[in-house]
């Protein structure tokens, strides 16, 4: 596609149900990101790919959180057991470069906003 | 610690008028810096990027400039529009593969 595509763009889930978040990223593009947004925040990083690889995940604030990219394209951001406090917009971005590249340039998609009730 | 912190934390200006956000930052190693644009509900979107060897660059109305050695960037927005209303945040990217982000400025563009 043209850019980059995040479904749902609205999750509202009862505490304790699990959520998944997909991203669709440019294609061809290597690395990709999952950042947690909250309201009048900065991005906050939760995890790199690099291809299908999974090279960092130090940002994943519990072991209910989890991401994959078997295949090295679109990726899958999984929520265990929701809390309030996971209420916040998902941010997916992917760059034709590998993390810390010559410029770096991150292609964002327009998030998955959850609400966890 | 690797931080990013930029100033104000949000501004009103009236239509046409001109604005400075600020960017202070402390990450090392350093390899560029970028600000991205973010409209409500949608993605940022990068605006400009500065290396570590470009004082000022320019794209339309926005200039950014750069200030390697007290580590310090801007952002001048020339004769403001409604649509610069956004969040505007300040992104460096260490050599060491890790991107900072700030937690931005919030501009409101009243007509």
């Amino acid at each position: 596609g043209a850019g980059v595509s995040q479904s749902p763009r609205y999750k509202v889930a009862k505490r304790g149900q699990d959520v998944a978040l997909r991203c669709d990223p440019i294609s061809g593009h290597v690395s990709l990101f999952w950042y947690q947004q909250a309201l009048g925040q900065g991005p906050e990083f939760l995890t790199y790919f690099q291809n299908e690889a999974q090279l960092d995940k130090s940002g994943l604030p519990s072991d209910r959180f989890f991401a994959e990219r078997p295949e090295g394209s679109v990726s899958t951001l999984k929520i265990q057991r929701t809390q309030q406090e996971d209420s916040a917009v998902y941010l997916c971005a992917s760059s034709p470069e590998l993390a810390g590249g010559a410029t770096g340039e991150l292609f964002f998609g327009e998030g998955s906003r959850l609400t966890v009730l | 610690k690797n931080q990013v912190e930029q100033s104000p934390q949000s501004l009103i200006i009236l239509e046409g008028k001109n604005c400075t956000l600020q960017c202070n930052y402390t990450v090392s190693p350093f390899s560029n810096l970028r600000w991205y644009k973010q409209d409500t509900g949608r993605g940022p979107v990068s605006l400009t990027i500065m290396t570590f060897s470009e004082n000022t660059k320019s794209n339309g109305r926005y200039t950014a400039t750069l200030d390697a050695d007290t580590k310090q960037s801007s952002l001048h927005i020339t004769a403001s529009q409604l649509s610069d209303s956004a969040s505007y945040i300040c992104v460096v990217y260490s050599s060491a593969s890790k991107i900072i982000f700030g937690s931005g400025t919030r501009l409101s563009i009243r007509p």
